[in-house]
């Protein structure tokens, strides 16, 4: 059972443009999401996340959007940098059996094109 | 920002041979550090909940006595692959959160680089 979701397994973007990496989940009781960048043989690392109270956060070029009737996140990039190419994963905090833990999606693969 | 280290990045080995992987949180203390997997092309998937001072929780379908850990200080969790076979083989990454800055709210967890392990 895959609560959190992303359909999306790969994205290529020209530089300069909007990048728009989707996520979706399942569960209702989820308090916190994440978005989390990963490089090659190497740890994910925190970009941004968004309380479930909320319905935006910004940060620079990144922005979180969350849709909580429509249990979907985005991740907006804008302008794209050759630098973001990466697997990207979503990330959804909660309660689950008993302890406090999250859960990853699939991930995507941002390329972006000179 | 925070830093967690975990070691080695790399590991080949024999079958059944026991495999130490280290996690260290380098500039917090963590009480609670998490151990994932990862297979190619597929998301990270807890394995188990280190827990400084007690026991580890395990998720479902986890052998505790294959996959032992040991949360022995504030800063150092250790996975041991024990006997290790070719079905190991994964990308095995810790996490831990800083709870030392405004409490659990709304920490992140940070997350080491991961360690290849290649059993032959």
């Amino acid at each position: 059972d895959q609560q959190v979701k992303q359909n999306s397994p790969s994205l290529s973007v020209q530089e300069g443009r909007i990048s728009i990496l989707n996520c979706d989940y399942t569960n209702s009781m989820f308090d916190y999401f994440l978005w989390y960048k990963k490089y090659p043989a190497e740890g994910p690392t925190f970009l941004i996340s968004i309380s479930s109270i909320k319905d935006k956060n910004e940060d620079g070029r990144f922005t979180v959007f969350l849709n909580k009737s429509a249990k979907h996140l985005s991740l907006h990039i804008v302008p794209s940098q050759p630098g973001d190419s990466a697997v990207y994963f979503c990330a959804a905090r909660g309660f689950i059996q008993g302890a406090q833990k999250l859960v990853f999606g699939q991930g995507t693969r941002l390329t972006i094109n000179p | 920002g925070a830093v967690v280290s975990q070691h080695p990045s790399w590991v080949i080995c024999k079958s059944g041979t026991s495999v130490k992987i280290e996690c260290r949180s380098l500039d917090f203390q963590a009480t609670t550090m998490f151990w994932y997997r990862q297979f190619p092309k597929q998301s990270l998937m807890l394995m188990a909940t280190s827990n400084e001072g007690s026991k580890a929780t395990y998720e479902q379908g986890v052998e505790k006595d294959k996959f032992l850990i040991n949360h022995a200080s504030l800063t150092l969790s250790t996975l041991t692959v024990t006997s290790a076979h070719p079905e190991d083989s994964s990308f095995y990454i810790c996490s831990a959160r800083d709870l030392g800055v405004g409490g659990a709210g709304d920490q992140p967890q940070h997350f080491g680089d991961g360690t290849r392990l290649s059993i032959l």
